[in-house]
């Protein structure tokens, strides 16, 4: 099975600042990793797709990179709404989560 | 609109089984395959299984073979896990998702139901 390893697991920031969250994956997977904003209580929303594609109606702010082995979300300027927790997925062989990241108001 | 709509809490004793269903509507659910996700108090997000609506092939994850059975009534457009041999640490949120309708195919979840809390508890 694949392993996504997600770090930090959890990170305190300010409104405004610019956050970056990182994934690795225990083996290639091209550009099959998605990334999800959860909110306590709620399922998942998907935010990013293949990488880098931005699923309709999530703001610009958001964007993610990477291929291979190594995956990155980028919150450009953090805004209220935002605190919460990511994960990353890969799809490239089934589907598996890396462990999660809490963005936490500072 | 394009939902999917899952059962309501269960509270089980060890050793026994629970069956949580996930009713899709608003689109053609022969067309997607639904994959099974559970987070544990706490914890992060975990996937079970997939299975597809257009032919019932179904993919289990390691951690879940020979315990789980996920299966799809396409007349109802629901789909069906169940999970047998409950202990403690199977106390979880269980989420179905939407999901590609064959393997091979690399989509993420776009659509996820709302949800079941199960409890074992004895």
């Amino acid at each position: 099975d694949i392993q996504m390893t997600q770090f930090p697991s959890s990170l305190s920031a300010s409104e405004g600042d610019r956050v970056t969250i990182t994934c690795r994956a225990s083996q290639g997977v091209s550009s099959y990793v998605n990334w999800y904003q959860q909110k306590p209580g709620k399922a998942p929303k998907v935010l990013i797709y293949s990488a880098s594609t931005l699923q309709s109606g999530v703001p610009s702010r958001f964007s993610g990179s990477g291929s291979g082995t190594y995956f990155t979300l980028t919150i450009s300027s953090l805004q209220p709404e935002d605190f919460a927790t990511y994960h990353c997925q890969q799809s490239y062989t089934a589907w598996t989560f890396g462990q999660g990241t809490k963005v936490e108001i500072k | 609109q394009v939902q999917l709509v899952q059962s309501g809490a269960e509270v089980k004793k060890p050793g026994a089984s629970v069956k949580v269903s996930c009713k899709a509507s608003g689109y053609t659910f022969r067309n997607y395959g639904i994959s099974w996700v559970r987070q544990a108090p706490g914890q992060g997000l975990e996937w079970m299984g997939w299975i597809s609506a257009h032919d019932d092939d179904t993919d289990y994850a390691q951690n879940f073979q020979g315990r789980v059975t996920m299966t799809t009534d396409t007349s109802t457009s629901t789909a069906y896990m169940e999970l047998r041999s409950l202990r403690s640490d199977d106390t979880a949120v269980y989420y179905c998702a939407r999901a590609p309708y064959s393997r091979g195919w690399h989509d993420a979840f776009d659509i996820w139901g709302q949800g079941t809390m199960v409890t074992v508890s004895s």
